[in-house]
This record gives structure tokens, C-alpha cells and sequence, in this order.
């Protein structure tokens, strides 16, 4: 499978802990992106990455929140201190930098379902 | 505040007809248009796109037509086929981001 993988993509976990997703992109796409998605929403932008650089993140990306792509291959997002409302589908997406990014192709991964008790 | 927005939740449609998703936004700097098929349990897929400088784009049985004096988008699909009961996702880019819809449910009934 050369898709977008995520892992695990199911977590349920307890109020205040610490919880970790991994997403590994297509391997030539050097953009890497988090997405959120609550019941009801569309996908909701939480960062990027050109390569290693995190290049943009949005204000739903509390100081709780922190997602990093060493060697500018694989990405983690971390979430501290877990609250119920974190609770949520996290999309990971991977694009070629080498695309017109305006045609806003983006592959996405099949997602995280966090659940936070 | 919703930049990007799907105001029908849910659609049915009987096999063979036509489907029209609609789509509104506000920002008039969005330059490109998206849409995106999502079935449960796996994430979004890309169907097609339109650029602002266009007001139509086909493929196949899919077509977006863009009004840009009403910021209003929509996709046609004919003929609907049951396969492509899925929740349906717009979206609009204008720098480095995808600004997604809510989202509509299309039911394709056989």
C-alpha cells in the first residue's frame, strides 16, 4: 500500500493523558498536514510541514498540541494533558511540493479517532 | 467563522438521476475550488476541482460549475449510482491551506 498510513487509528484514552499519532506520507510528497475533524464538520486545518519545516499552524493548535517530521519523513502529533474536548477524527494529509499547491490536491490518511473518557 | 459552507446536511436521490451538492463561501480571495468524497471509516479522497478563472470543469460523470459573482459552487453527478452514497466535502484554497464545508450526506437509493 503506497497510500498514507496513520496509526493507531483508533485511541481511547483517560482525561490528562498524554496521547501520539503517527503519519506516514507518500513517500516523494515533501508537504505533510494535520487536519481535525469533529462529528458534524468538515476537516479543519491544524498545521504543516514543508520537509522537516513546520511552516504554518493554526490557532486551534493550543500549547497542549505539538507535531513534529524529523528528517522530513514520518510526522507525529502529540496531545498533553488530553481534555473530552479533543476528542476528534485527526487527518493526516501529504501533498507534492512540486504541484501548483492551488490545486489543493491533497492525499489524506484514513485517520485517528481519539477518544478522550 | 464558517468561510466555507454546505447547508444541506443530506440529499437522497434515486439511481440514475441527478445529484446537486451546493456549496457557498465568503472569502473572495479563494482561488481554487475542491471537492471531496468521503465514505466511513476511511478518510476524504479528491474528486475534482475548478479554478476562479473558470466557471465550469468536467469529468465524466462529475462536473463543478463555479458562480463567482455569487460565491456559490456546486457539483452535478449524472447518473447518480449507488456507489456514490458518501459524504461530500467542499473546500476553497487561496494561500497554503483547504477550508472545508460541513459536509452533505448523498444517499443514492437503487
Amino acid at each position: 500500500d503506497t497510500g498514507v498510513s496513520q496509526d493507531p487509528r483508533h485511541k481511547i484514552t483517560k482525561r490528562g493523558q498524554n496521547v501520539t499519532f503517527r503519519c506516514d506520507p507518500i513517500s516523494e510528497h515533501n508537504r505533510l498536514y494535520w487536519y481535525r475533524q469533529t462529528l458534524g464538520q468538515g476537516p479543519e486545518f491544524l498545521t504543516y510541514f514543508q520537509n522537516e519545516a513546520q511552516l504554518e499552524k493554526s490557532r486551534l493548535l493550543s500549547d497542549r498540541f505539538s507535531a513534529e517530521r524529523p528528517k522530513g519523513s514520518f510526522s507525529t502529533l502529540e496531545i498533553q494533558r488530553t481534555e473530552q474536548g479533543d476528542s476528534a477524527m485527526y487527518l493526516c494529509a501529504s501533498s507534492l511540493s512540486f504541484l501548483p499547491w492551488n490545486t489543493g490536491e491533497l492525499f489524506f490518511g484514513e485517520g485517528s479517532r481519539l477518544t478522550v473518557l | 467563522d464558517q468561510q466555507v459552507k454546505q447547508n444541506s446536511p443530506s440529499l437522497s436521490v434515486q439511481e440514475g438521476r441527478i445529484s446537486i451538492l451546493n456549496c457557498d463561501y465568503t472569502n473572495s480571495m479563494f482561488d481554487y475550488f475542491l471537492w471531496y468524497k468521503k465514505y466511513p471509516a476511511e478518510g476524504p479522497t479528491f474528486l475534482i476541482s475548478i479554478s476562479s478563472i473558470k466557471d465550469k470543469n468536467e469529468d465524466g460523470r462529475f462536473t463543478v460549475f463555479l458562480n463567482k459573482s455569487a460565491k456559490h459552487l456546486s457539483l452535478h453527478i449524472v447518473p447518480s449510482q449507488p456507489g456514490d452514497s458518501a459524504v461530500y466535502f467542499c473546500a476553497a484554497t487561496g494561500a497554503n491551506n483547504l477550508f472545508f464545508g460541513t459536509g452533505t450526506r448523498l444517499t443514492v437509493i437503487p
